[in-house]
Parts: C-alpha cells; structure tokens; sequence
C-alpha cells in the first residue's frame, strides 16, 4: 500500500520556466511533509518541508503548497536552472503519540526533473 | 555535505554472509534513521534509534539489526545476506526528542552488492 505517491516518472521543462512537482498523499495523519533532491550516487539533500498548520512555505526559488482536503502537496521551482535537474522525492511523517516527536519518513518513489538548457 | 557520514562507501559480498554498515550522525543530533533504497521499492524506512534507544521499526528484516552507541554513531548489521539484499543502505540523523518537526539529513550511503 503505496501511502504517498508520485504518479508522474519524470517532467520536463525549458530554463526559466516554471517546474511543478506533484504529490499524493493517503494517510490522514501525516502532518508533516518534505521535499528532497537526490543527485546519482549521493544521500537525498532536503530541500523544503511544511507542516500541516500551513497551506504555503517559501524558501527562495522553491515553493510548496499543501491542500489537506485533497491530500495533495506540489513543489514549485521558479525559474527553473539546469542544475535543478534531479530525482525529486517528496516525504511525510505522522507524529508518534509516545515520544511526541515526528519520526520516520514514508517517501513517494520520486519524480526524475530534467531541466534543458 | 549533509554532516551526516557512512562508510564503507561500496560493499560487494557473497550470499549467507554478513556485514556491517556506519554511521556517523550530524554533530548534535540525537535520531538515527537507517532507509533501504532498491531498485523498485524507492526508499524504504528500516529503523530509528534516539540518544541510543531504539524508536521506531519498519519493514526491517529478523536477519537485519541495528544498534546505536554512547558515541551516538550507529551501525545496521546485515547477515545471511541474500541477493535480494542488493541495495542502496542510507542513514539519516535529525535533532530527534521532542521537537515536533525537524527535517532528517541524509548521508551519501553505503551500495550493498550481493553476488
């Protein structure tokens, strides 16, 4: 049972446009949500996260948006570089009752971003 | 660079075999976190270990076990490997305790090969 989803393999866009990522989530207790990008043969880097008190987080070029009702998050990169150009994964976390802490990642299977020149 | 450090940097075994994969956290975190990534499940959640106890336990097999030292650096033991072991092994450290949100880092990993 696949809890978060990112249904579209890879995108495609020109430098200096726009790169809309997408995101699904099922788990009605996810409360917090990551972005992260991942160059071939390095960890993930994180980029930007939000949490569930939110609908919108800025930091820089790099926007995501948060609608709970239709369990859907999206990053946005504006404009987009060529040195964007990576695997994109997008996370969420519940909290855990016991320590009051979030705690481990469920990652959607990523989203291949190529940005040309 | 995460802060977060794995060693060794590639690992190539046989099957039944047995291996151990480090982790050094970021200076100051607290949480462990050891992920699978293969090459069709995407990064899977093994295990969590907070200030040397474990936390949280996910799709982590018998044959796999973790341990977190005094130190705070942990290591993931893998043992009678077989070749559907083959993967990408990452660690990720966060603050960890009762922050509510915190992002986890992730080291460069550690690429297991079964032969």
């Amino acid at each position: 049972d696949q809890q978060v989803k990112q249904n579209s393999p890879s995108l495609s866009v020109q430098e200096g446009r726009i790169s809309i990522l997408n995101c699904d989530y099922t788990n009605s207790m996810f409360d917090y949500f990551l972005w992260y990008k991942k160059y071939p043969a390095e960890g993930p880097t994180f980029l930007i996260s939000i949490s569930s008190i939110k609908d919108k987080n800025e930091d820089g070029r790099f926007t995501v948006f948060l609608n709970k009702s239709a369990k859907h998050l999206s990053l946005h990169i504006v404009p987009s570089q060529p040195g964007d150009s990576a695997v994109y994964f997008c996370a969420a976390s519940a909290l855990d009752p016991q320590s009051g802490a979030n705690s481990k990642l469920t990652f959607g299977k990523g989203i291949t971003l190529s940005v040309r020149p | 660079d995460s802060g977060v450090t794995q060693t060794p940097k590639h690992l190539i075994t046989a099957t039944g075999q047995r291996v151990t994969l480090r982790c050094s956290p970021r200076s100051g975190d607290l949480s462990v976190y050891w992920y699978q990534q293969s090459l069709d499940q995407g990064l899977q959640f093994l295990i969590q270990y907070y200030n040397g106890e474990e936390r949280a336990k996910g799709n982590i097999l018998e044959r796999f076990s973790a341990q977190q030292f005094p130190d705070l650096h942990s290591e993931l033991n893998l043992s009678s490997l077989e070749l559907g072991d083959s993967a990408l092994y990452f660690c990720a450290s966060s603050v960890g305790g009762r922050i509510s949100y915190n992002e986890q880092f992730f080291g460069p990993g550690t690429r297991l090969t079964v032969l």
